[in-house]
């Protein structure tokens, strides 16, 4: 069964620096697939970034990078530079590919607050 | 625009009574999910389809009831056996090949 763990209930950032939000996951197969979210106060989910297992370089989106490490089973958010409105809820969710199950499965969230 | 669409944004239901939350894509997504969010929680999957007529149950499928008649819709059917309903309900889409997923904009159900 796959599962994803991120350690850090909450973080806090100076504006303009940057942050890493961690990520963890467990999953016997051999293609999947890592995502994550953005949940700001109002409660939609938007997504930012995607790792497929078998890319070698790592995600980028913008502000936004994923470091991915197979061998660790890490997968962790960096975003640079951070802003103001980049305060709100991360979540990191996986699915696997090979299995029958093929749905998204999230981690319990980091609460992200940006400080001016 | 492409994206999707849950209605209403803000329900109430009294106790004992059958819901039904609406979920619509136009992004011509095979696989369409629910969840459900408990405050301060993460999302836990309630019901999934990866193609029309079919669909699997979640972690917690139990009190709640689907459909997938068609490619754009997956209704989701609150029922009265679901004994503490009150909850953020998302809905998602994605592609068969699962490198991206969207999700709508949610509906808070309370029960009263």
């Amino acid at each position: 069964a796959q599962k994803i763990t991120q350690t850090q209930p909450g973080m806090f950032v100076q504006e303009k620096e940057a942050v890493t939000l961690d990520c963890t996951y467990d999953t016997s197969d051999q293609s999947y697939g890592l995502f994550w979210y953005k949940q700001p106060s109002s409660g939609e989910m938007i997504f930012l970034i995607y790792q497929g297992s078998y890319d070698e370089q790592n995600a980028t989106e913008g502000r936004y990078s994923l470091n991915f490490q197979k061998a660790r089973k890490s997968a962790n958010l960096v975003i640079s530079a951070s802003q103001l409105g980049d305060s709100a809820m991360y979540f990191c969710a996986m699915v696997d590919m090979d299995t029958g199950r093929r749905a998204l499965t999230f981690g319990s969230g980091t609460r992200l607050q940006v400080q001016p | 625009d492409g994206g999707i669409t849950q209605s209403p944004k803000y329900l109430f239901r009294k106790e004992g009574q059958n819901v039904t939350l609406s979920c619509e894509q136009n992004l011509n997504h095979d696989a369409m999910y629910w969840y459900r969010q408990d405050p301060g929680q993460g999302l836990r999957l309630i019901y999934y389809s990866q193609i029309v007529n079919d669909f699997q149950k979640g972690d917690i499928a139990e009190g709640y009831s689907v459909s997938r008649e068609k490619k754009e819709s997956f209704p989701l059917t609150v029922t009265s056996a679901q004994k503490n309903p009150t909850a953020f309900y998302l809905c998602a889409s994605s592609t068969s090949l699962n490198t991206e997923a969207f999700f709508g904009q949610g509906t808070r159900l309370t029960v009263v």
